[in-house]
């Protein structure tokens, strides 16, 4: 089972909210990580976004809209990148990371489709 | 503003070698880890190695442990990836990452490993 697990895709429609998840697999605690958020455009290298572990442990990229925000859900042991009021430039692949026993996990990637 | 720029990549034989390079600025480079991280053709985000500001700690993934190594010269702002025994699935674009939050991306490198 991989550390970290998103959908593969969802889609938003222009000025809706967007959600996307990053499941930790069973055994580890999301209350007790760091959660990395990257997007990547076709043909572009990852850029960061943010990072969240609390409301009192977090940091936001560079550059980064507030409309891009970051939190966890316990009772799904996920974290949870809010993309408020999506635009068509939004639309891109959004990749989830933790550090984990002296390695990097990257979960999957969410292709994320602005109809 | 941190810049990074990869070199290095090309076409090579199965099991043959490859040396990536990474010159770093617009940044502190002695004050930061650095990682690479790898991207196949149409895939996700996959973590390679990551070494510390000092260099006195280095990580590998599992799939490039004992074929991989990192290194970095904190004088000449460098950090080179020597990739050795390389296989077909080592077939990637190379991103040289700044920080083990990975808050800066180069352009990337493209190694293609033929058999």
């Amino acid at each position: 089972q991989a550390v970290l697990t998103q959908p593969s895709s969802l889609s938003a429609s222009p000025g809706a909210s967007a959600s996307v998840t990053c499941t930790l697999r069973s055994g580890i605690n999301v209350a007790t990580y760091k959660i990395y958020w990257y997007q990547q455009k076709p043909g572009s290298p990852p850029q960061y976004l943010l990072r969240y572990k609390s409301d009192s442990d977090k940091h936001q990229g560079s550059g980064v809209p507030s409309r891009f925000s970051g939190s966890k859900d316990a009772s799904a042991n996920a974290g949870v990148l809010l993309i408020s009021g999506v635009q068509s430039a939004d639309e891109a692949d959004y990749y989830c990371m933790i550090w984990h026993s002296n390695a990097v996990a990257f979960g999957g990637g969410t292709k994320v489709t602005v109809l | 503003e941190v810049h990074l720029v990869e070199s290095g990549g090309g076409l090579v034989q199965s099991g043959g070698s490859l040396r990536l390079s990474c010159a770093a600025s617009g940044f502190s480079f002695s004050d930061y880890s650095m990682s690479w991280v790898r991207q196949a053709p149409g895939k996700g985000l996959e973590w390679v190695s990551y070494i510390s500001s000092g260099g006195g700690t280095i990580y590998y993934a599992d799939s490039v442990k004992g074929r991989f190594t990192i290194s970095r010269d904190n004088a000449k702002k460098s950090v080179k990836l020597q990739m050795n025994s390389l296989r077909d699935e080592d077939t990637a674009v190379y991103y040289c990452v700044r920080e083990g939050g990975m808050d800066g991306w180069g352009q990337g490198t493209t190694v293609t490993v033929s058999s």
